[in-house]
């Protein structure tokens, strides 16, 4: 099975700052799709952004970004001026391309925003 | 358009009863599946479907059954609830296509005493 792993648990930033949240992932497949939910108290979960695995840019929506290392396997989010709405946990994911519907979640990091 | 949409959201069981999850989208979406979420493991997933007629299993199958007799309805069954099985369920779907979103349900809390 792939493997996603999130290494922080938590993280807080400043209101207006910028941050960047970890994940790396374990795949011997070239083409893949990677993922990045926001879960807030609602429990809702909400796509915040995707990157295909063949696309050498960077996905941007907005104030988030990513940064796709292929060769490293890492897929890390950055959010810059954070807001208070951005408080949430965040989950990393991934999906092969040939396959029926099977993603693989990271266990999260819970982003508090500080005012 | 509804979404996805699961009931009830809220649901307590005894050891060994049983019960049925629901699970309706109305985006006519191929694909739909059940995870659970547990604190500090993020989402398994639990049993998928690639359309009306067809499903299989994923990470955590065990203690689960599925069927999709439509395109718009994906029940998760307990069969034997145990307290293991208490959780957070989510139903998520999306089209066939490979670089679609998948749009999730707004969960059920389920707790086995």
């Amino acid at each position: 099975a792939q493997t996603v792993t999130q290494s922080q648990p938590e993280m807080s930033v400043q209101e207006a700052e910028t941050v960047t949240l970890s994940c790396t992932y374990d795949t011997s497949e070239s083409d893949y799709y990677l993922f990045w939910y926001k879960q807030p108290p609602s429990r809702q979960m909400i796509l915040v952004i995707r990157q295909e695995a063949y696309k050498q840019q960077n996905a941007t929506e907005n104030r988030f970004s990513v940064n796709f290392q292929k060769a490293a396997k890492s897929f890390s989010l950055k959010i810059s001026d954070s807001q208070l709405g951005d408080a949430a946990m965040y989950f990393c994911a991934y999906r092969r391309v040939f396959t029926g519907n099977q993603f693989y979640f990271g266990t999260g990091t819970s982003l508090t925003v500080i005012p | 358009n509804a979404g996805v949409t699961q009931t009830p959201k809220f649901q307590v069981l005894k050891t060994g009863q049983s019960m049925t999850l629901q699970c309706a989208q109305d985006m006519n979406h191929e694909y739909m599946s059940w995870y659970r979420q547990d604190p500090g493991m993020g989402l398994r997933l639990i049993h998928y479907s690639v359309g009306a007629g067809i499903t299989d299993q994923g990470e955590v199958p065990n203690g689960y059954n599925v069927s999709r007799s439509t395109t718009e309805d994906f029940p998760l069954r307990l069969l034997s609830a145990a307290p293991s099985q208490t959780s957070v369920y989510f139903c998520a779907s999306r089209r066939q296509g490979s670089a679609d979103t998948q749009y999730f349900g707004p969960g059920t809390r389920l707790t086995v005493l």
